[in-house]
């Protein structure tokens, strides 16, 4: 079945030390996108990818980086992660801008 | 600025009818989709509006009034398994790779 995936499901990193997550997808889809969500609250958009071109949010630290190499796979990385970015990370994926999104399973990061 | 209001939670019986309502303020319209998010796993797609008036898909019926900025979420026939958080979100404008702004989510808890 086409989806999106990623990997790990469960992350756990420690205080300052560099991490990165990523995610696939068989979609064939151009437009990637990264979400933060933390609990109770609503997904954040932290950047996204239409092709080969980045689009950070204007409120999104410096401290979370993103690649594409292709089509099919989208990195996180995280630099420096502090307590505060504990969070679940979404990667979802959109055949165009505009258009219904696909969410991944999710990875739970966990920063000790 | 960007807003998105749902309520926090709601409890309902199984086989009863639930509204989820949605307000919104943005500074630009072009769509509003709601998903389901089961605890711990990634948002799936339910429905999708953008012009007024009322969706229906099999047990899940969303309805859109642009003019009021709200929209709301008709679930019938209510099962156990539609406890999960239901999230509101406005596709603000096409030209930025079809960023969703979500609402923090109602979390529907079906009682037997």
């Amino acid at each position: 079945d086409a989806m999106v995936i990623q990997n790990p499901r469960y992350q756990v990193t420690q205080f300052g030390k560099p991490v990165t997550l990523s995610c696939s997808q068989t979609l064939n889809h151009n437009v990637m996108y990264w979400y933060q969500q933390k609990s109770s609250q609503a997904p954040k958009l932290l950047f996204h990818y239409y092709d080969k071109d980045f689009n950070n949010e204007a409120d999104t630290p410096d401290n979370f980086q993103s690649r594409r190499p292709n089509t099919s796979f989208c990195f996180l990385d995280i630099r420096s992660p502090g307590l505060g970015d504990a969070a679940m990370y979404l990667c979802a994926t959109s055949r165009a801008p505009g258009y219904e999104q696909y969410f991944g399973p999710g990875t739970r990061l966990t920063v000790t | 600025g960007q807003n998105i209001d749902q309520p926090t939670e709601m409890t309902a019986t199984e086989g009863a009818i639930v509204q989820i309502n949605c307000t919104y303020q943005t500074s630009g319209f072009n769509g509003l989709f709601w998903y389901q998010q089961h605890a711990g796993e990634a948002p799936t797609f339910l429905s999708y509006n953008v012009l007024d008036g009322l969706e229906e898909k099999g047990r899940f019926s969303s309805f859109l009034s642009r003019s009021k900025g709200y929209s709301y979420l008709l679930l019938k026939e209510l099962q156990m398994k539609d406890s999960a958080s239901y999230l509101c979100a406005v596709r603000d404008q096409y030209n930025q790779g079809g960023k969703l702004i979500f609402g923090q989510g109602t979390e529907l808890s079906v009682k037997p």
